[in-house]
């Protein structure tokens, strides 16, 4: 079946280390997004990418790095420089200009 | 940042009742709207993408409308069931090369038995 997978869906980090978050889609999508929501709040962009190796800063992209290798994956990195990064962060592709985004069941990242 | 709003932030109804809830969004350089449906445990799904100004889609008993002029869509909801319940999202995209989607907060939706 096509998708958009996230992996893991749980993820517990130790303050200082990076860490690195997985999205996968076999949906052909050009276009892949990284979205954090807090508690309260709605999803907020980090990065976004149009094509294979291309990525642009979203509102909130400081303490975060992104690669995009291969038109199917699009990991995040979860950097020691992020001040705040226990959250829930949400993967999406779209197709093109006029489509929806398809979204993956997130990773749900706890600092301890 | 681009700045898009919804309201109420939260809304609880009977079963039966309809409702409705707003998105606004900036009114120029408008490129598309889209509306989300958020389940618990689950994935944002699309409902609509709206592109023209007036226009007005319909699934089920989910109706949305858009206004590019003003900045702003309505999405309705007819004879709300417990299973509408869930958050629902808009997501405006400027005009331009850049595939930028910008959500709103949100509008949490309780329908009651």
């Amino acid at each position: 079946d096509g998708g958009i997978t996230q992996s893991p869906k749980y993820l517990f980090r130790k303050e200082g280390q990076n860490v690195t978050l997985s999205c996968e889609q076999n949906l052909n999508h050009d276009a892949m997004y990284w979205y954090r929501q807090d508690p309260g709040q709605g999803l907020r962009l980090i990065y976004y990418s149009q094509i294979v190796n291309d990525f642009q800063k979203g509102d909130i992209a400081e303490g975060y790095s992104v690669s995009r290798e291969k038109k199917e994956s699009f990991p995040l990195t979860v950097t020691s420089a992020q001040k705040n990064p226990t959250a829930f962060y949400l993967c999406a592709s779209r197709e093109d200009k006029n489509t929806e985004a398809f979204f993956g069941q997130g990773t749900r990242l706890t600092v301890v | 940042i681009l700045n898009v709003e919804q309201s109420p932030q939260s809304l609880h109804v009977q079963e039966g009742d309809s409702t409705n809830f707003t998105c606004s969004f900036p009114s120029s350089n408008f490129y598309a709207l889209h509306w989300y449906r958020w389940e618990t445990a689950k994935s944002p799904e699309a409902l609509f993408v709206m592109t023209l100004n007036g226009d007005e889609k319909k699934k089920g008993r989910i109706s949305a409308t858009l206004n590019t002029k003003e900045g702003y869509s309505y999405l309705y909801i007819k004879g709300s069931q417990p299973e509408d319940s869930a958050t629902y999202l808009c997501a405006f995209r400027l005009s331009g090369s850049a595939r930028q989607l910008t959500f709103g907060s949100g509008t949490q939706l309780t329908v009651l038995p």
